[in-house]
């Protein structure tokens, strides 16, 4: 069964300094990866997704993620950060076959000092 | 644009009372899904259907069961709500099972006292 691990419940960052959350997975195979974002209140937007090919994905509001099999990593980055970009991020893993059941991790909560 | 629509958006409920959770979306995905999510815990998938006319479980089916009314919606029942039930609820949905869950509605807020 797959599993995915968030290490850092809270972050805080100054505005425009660069951002990285860790996402570690477990699952036997390459899994599908997810990054979602979740503003107080709202329900969770897709961020970006890797499902094969190119290990460093592109994403909506200029987030990216690279996936690492050696280090079962899916990290989340972003080169200079908005004070908008506070919210809760989480990874997400699933299954390439089966039963195509998507665990998500505890999430992050980013704080962005002004 | 409406996407994925909850309603109720807020209920408090009684130990043991019934009530349904509704989600619709108009993107005609094949995909849908219910998850709750409690604080630090993140979330947990309930049940999910893969297409129209079927359903299986997650991981904390116990308490719950789903109908896949049609294509554009999937309902979430409570039986007999417990208070280990209080919690956020979402429901999500995706073009096919694969492509994992795409678009979240907004969430209901239930409280069972």
């Amino acid at each position: 069964a797959q599993s995915v691990t968030q290490p850092d419940i809270h972050i805080t960052v100054s505005e425009g300094a660069s951002l990285e959350l860790r996402c570690n997975y477990s699952y036997g195979a390459t899994p599908y990866l997810f990054w979602y974002v979740q503003s107080p209140g709202q329900g969770l937007q897709l961020l970006l997704k890797y499902f094969s090919g190119d290990t460093l994905v592109q994403g909506i509001k200029g987030f990216e993620a690279e996936f690492k099999r050696s280090q079962s990593s899916f990290n989340l980055r972003k080169p200079s950060v908005h004070w908008s970009d506070a919210a809760e991020y989480f990874c997400a893993v699933g299954a390439t076959s089966g039963t195509y059941k998507y665990i998500f991790g505890t999430g992050t909560r980013l704080k962005v000092l002004a | 644009n409406a996407g994925v629509t909850q309603t109720p958006k807020f209920q408090v409920l009684k130990t043991g009372q019934s009530m349904t959770l509704q989600c619709a979306q108009d993107m005609n995905h094949n995909s849908m899904y219910w998850y709750r999510q409690d604080p630090g815990m993140g979330l947990r998938l309930i049940y999910y259907s893969a297409s129209e006319g079927t359903t299986d479980k997650g991981e904390v089916p116990n308490g719950y069961n789903v109908s896949r009314l049609n294509k554009r919606e999937f309902s979430l029942r409570l039986e007999s709500a417990a208070p280990s039930q209080t919690s956020v609820y979402f429901c999500a949905s995706s073009e096919i099972r694969g492509l994992g869950p795409q678009h979240f509605g907004d969430g209901t807020r239930l409280s069972i006292l």
